[in-house]
C-alpha cells in the first residue's frame, strides 16, 4: 500500500501570504496525484489533478507540481475562505489513498 | 448540475450492519465516464477510501473492510448503496458518497451523514 505523508500538519499564516503544502509519497506514483481542500462542515472539493491541473472553477491562486513521490500545493496569496484543511490523494493503485492532511489556519 | 445525496440511519447498534444508499440527480449513474464510490471520515479525522463501483456492478474494495462490505448499484433509481455488516465504535464517521472519473479523482460529493455506532 502507498502511504502518502504531509506537512507540515499545521501551517498558521496571514491572508495574503504565500503557502507551500507538502505531500511525500511512500513510493512513486508518477502524476498520479490530486489535492483537496476541505472547510468545516462540508464534504472535500477537488483542487487540482494529476499533480498540476486545476479542476473546473479554481481559482489561479492555486498551484500543483511535482511527479514521482515529492509533490507540492501552493496557494500564491491566501484568501479569507483558503483557511480549510488540505488533502493529497494518489491514484497509482485506483482508486488510491489519502494523506492525513494539512491544517492551514490563521496567524 | 450533479447532486448526490446519502440517506440512512444516524445511528446504528454494534455488531449490525450499517445501511446507507446514494441517490444521484442531475446526471446518470449508468454513465460509461465515471465511477461511485463511498469514503467515510471520523470525527476530528482524515477521509478513508471505502469502496467503488461501477454502474455494471464491479466493485473495488478497501482490503481492510472487504470481509464486511457490501457495495451495490441500483440502475433504475440511479442510486448506490452500501452495507457495512458487524459494526463497532470505530466504524463511526461521516459517510460521503461520491463521484468519480474512471481516472480516479473524485469530482463531486454528495454532503455527508454522520453514523454513530452506540447501543
Amino acid at each position: 500500500e502507498i502511504v502518502l505523508t504531509q506537512s507540515p500538519a499545521t501551517l498558521s499564516l496571514s491572508p495574503g501570504e504565500r503557502a507551500t503544502l507538502s505531500c511525500r509519497a511512500s513510493q512513486s506514483v508518477s502524476s498520479y496525484l490530486a489535492w483537496y481542500q476541505q472547510k468545516p462542515g462540508q464534504a472535500p472539493r477537488l483542487l487540482i489533478y494529476d499533480a498540476s491541473n486545476r479542476a473546473t472553477g479554481i481559482p489561479a491562486r492555486f498551484s500543483g507540481s511535482g511527479s514521482g513521490t515529492d509533490f507540492t500545493l501552493t496557494i500564491s496569496s491566501l484568501e479569507p475562505e483558503d483557511f480549510a484543511v488540505y488533502y493529497c490523494q494518489q491514484r497509482s493503485n485506483w482508486p488510491g489513498t489519502f494523506g492525513p492532511g494539512t491544517k492551514v489556519d490563521i496567524k | 448540475q450533479l447532486q448526490l445525496q446519502e440517506s440512512g440511519p444516524g445511528l446504528v447498534k454494534p455488531s449490525e450492519t450499517l445501511s446507507l444508499s446514494c441517490i444521484v440527480s442531475g446526471g446518470s449513474i449508468s454513465s460509461n465516464t465515471y465511477y461511485w464510490g463511498w469514503i467515510r471520515q471520523p470525527p476530528g479525522k482524515g477521509l478513508e477510501w471505502i469502496g467503488s463501483i461501477y454502474y455494471s456492478g464491479s466493485t473495488y474494495y478497501n482490503p481492510s473492510l472487504k470481509s464486511r462490505l457490501t457495495i451495490s448499484v441500483d440502475t433504475s433509481k440511479n442510486q448506490f448503496s452500501l452495507n457495512l455488516s458487524s459494526v463497532t465504535a470505530a466504524d463511526t464517521a461521516v459517510y460521503y458518497c461520491a463521484r468519480l472519473y474512471s481516472s480516479g479523482w473524485y469530482s463531486d460529493w454528495g454532503q455527508g451523514t454522520l453514523v454513530t455506532v452506540s447501543s
